[in-house]
């Protein structure tokens, strides 16, 4: 079946210092990814996301390449600051016809950015 | 716009009674819900999938007698727990996704449950 795996945090990381949280899925046909970040006692929020492959996605400095050849989709932020601290998640939506709509998420990212 | 409030944001319990969580969309009419159970420090689990005016779907190994879904309109869902236990206790998150946002799911905020 479908499935997301991210790497095991959690991260601790200085300011300004470059990020990369990887990701890689397993998945029949095309999905779409996201990235989404929970803030401490927020919900979830889409980051970012790519539906086709080599397509990128980018907000608030962060940026992430569907790369359908690794099947990956790695999230990369040149300069953190503290106020990127959050739980990170790596998602695959299903593609059409395998439960569209359906989320599935990888096990989320801790990181923590000291000032 | 596209907000989605959960209630309550949480709730004690005593063990064998059944508690209700709402989900709803505040600025837009979600046609499909989903509620998800996230444990502590773990990913989030996809419950069911429910859309308005229709039996929800539950996912393999949910009891959906345990745990009731009603999305009686287009901007209200609910989950009730039935004869909740404490190993019922947990962070339970709702979203909600329409046509007119290509279905992107918006996420409430959560709604933790601890059952004494």
């Amino acid at each position: 079946g479908n499935s997301v795996t991210q790497m095991e945090g959690p991260v601790t990381l200085s300011e300004e210092a470059f990020l990369t949280i990887n990701c890689t899925y397993t998945a029949t046909g095309y999905p779409s990814l996201f990235w989404y970040v929970q803030y401490p006692g927020e919900g979830l929020q889409l980051l970012l996301k790519a539906t086709k492959a080599d397509d990128k996605g980018s907000n608030k400095g962060f940026e992430a390449t569907y790369r359908k050849e690794t099947t990956s989709f790695h999230l990369e932020k040149g300069s953190v600051q503290v106020s990127d601290s959050a739980v990170y998640f790596c998602a695959l939506r299903h593609p059409l016809g395998q439960g569209a709509q359906k989320l599935v998420f990888g096990q989320g990212t801790r990181l923590t950015i000291n000032p | 716009g596209a907000v989605v409030s959960q209630h309550p944001s949480w709730v004690i319990c005593k063990s064998g009674t059944s508690v209700k969580i709402e989900c709803r969309s505040l600025d837009f009419q979600a046609t499909t819900m989903f509620w998800y159970r996230q444990f502590p420090k773990q990913s989030l689990m996809l419950m069911a999938t429910s859309n308005e005016g229709s039996k929800a779907t539950y996912e393999q190994g949910v009891e959906k007698d345990k745990f009731l879904i009603n999305h009686a309109s287009l901007t209200l869902s609910t989950l009730t727990v039935t004869s909740a236990h404490p190993e019922d206790s947990s962070f339970y998150i709702c979203s909600a996704s329409s046509g007119r946002y290509y279905n992107e799911q918006f996420f409430g905020p959560g709604t933790r449950l601890t059952v004494l």
